[in-house]
């Protein structure tokens, strides 16, 4: 079964400044999906950003930007110019390629603040 | 607008009555979810459905019976409540063009659900 980790409960970080929160996961397969979710106060589940894990080329949104390294089963996710509407829980999530694999299995999550 | 709707918003009950969540989506997905997320904020799936099959049933007691009248909806029936399923509870959709495809799922606002 695969699994994910968020080592960082909480994170901090100043308004303007850059923030990378940590992601690992644990898979035997070579060909899954990998989600970056935001969730404000206001519970809703954002799409942040996602990864096929085929591709070499990191993705990007805007100011969302992950570091994948396949081989280590890392998966970072960098924010850029932080502002405090980023303010939130962060769930890194993997979701497997093949046809029994359609739930996502989700991280415990990061709580990160942003400081004005 | 709402792409996937829950109601209620916020449901509190007595321990040992049934009550129904309701999930609709109106962006033609044939793929919907019910996840569990817990007090430490951690999510799990808890049933899928394709195209009103039942594809994932991830060990959840037979109290919790999920409905799929057509594939634009997805409630949630629970039977005895206890205290212990307290939470709050995610509907998802996603459209699978092709089996494994990875789309991505989009999360309904929740529906916060306590039992005394």
């Amino acid at each position: 079964a695969q699994t994910v980790t968020q080592s960082q409960p909480e994170m901090s970080v100043q308004e303007a400044e850059t923030v990378t929160l940590s992601c690992t996961y644990d898979t035997s397969e070579s060909d899954y999906y990998l989600f970056w979710y935001k969730q404000p106060p206001s519970r809703q589940m954002i799409l942040v950003i996602r990864q096929e894990a085929y591709k070499q080329q990191n993705a990007t949104e805007n100011r969302f930007s992950v570091n994948f390294q396949k081989a280590a089963k890392s998966f970072s996710l960098k924010i850029s110019d932080s502002q405090l509407g980023d303010a939130a829980m962060y769930f890194c999530a993997y979701r497997s390629a093949k046809s029994s694999g359609d739930k996502l299995t989700f991280g415990t999550g990061t709580r990160l603040a942003v400081r004005p | 607008d709402t792409a996937v709707s829950q109601t209620p918003k916020y449901l509190v009950t007595q321990m040992g009555n049934d009550k129904s969540i309701k999930c609709e989506q109106n962006l033609g997905h044939d793929t919907m979810y019910w996840y569990k997320q817990d007090s430490k904020k951690f999510l799990k799936i808890m049933f899928s459905y394709n195209n009103k099959e039942l594809i994932i049933n991830e060990t959840v007691p037979n109290r919790f019976s999920p409905k799929s009248p057509d594939k634009a909806h997805l409630n949630l029936h629970i039977n005895s409540l206890e205290l212990g399923d307290s939470a709050v509870y995610f509907c998802a959709s996603s459209q699978a063009r092709t089996w494994g495809a990875g789309e991505t799922q989009y999360f309904g606002p929740g529906t916060r659900l306590l039992v005394l």
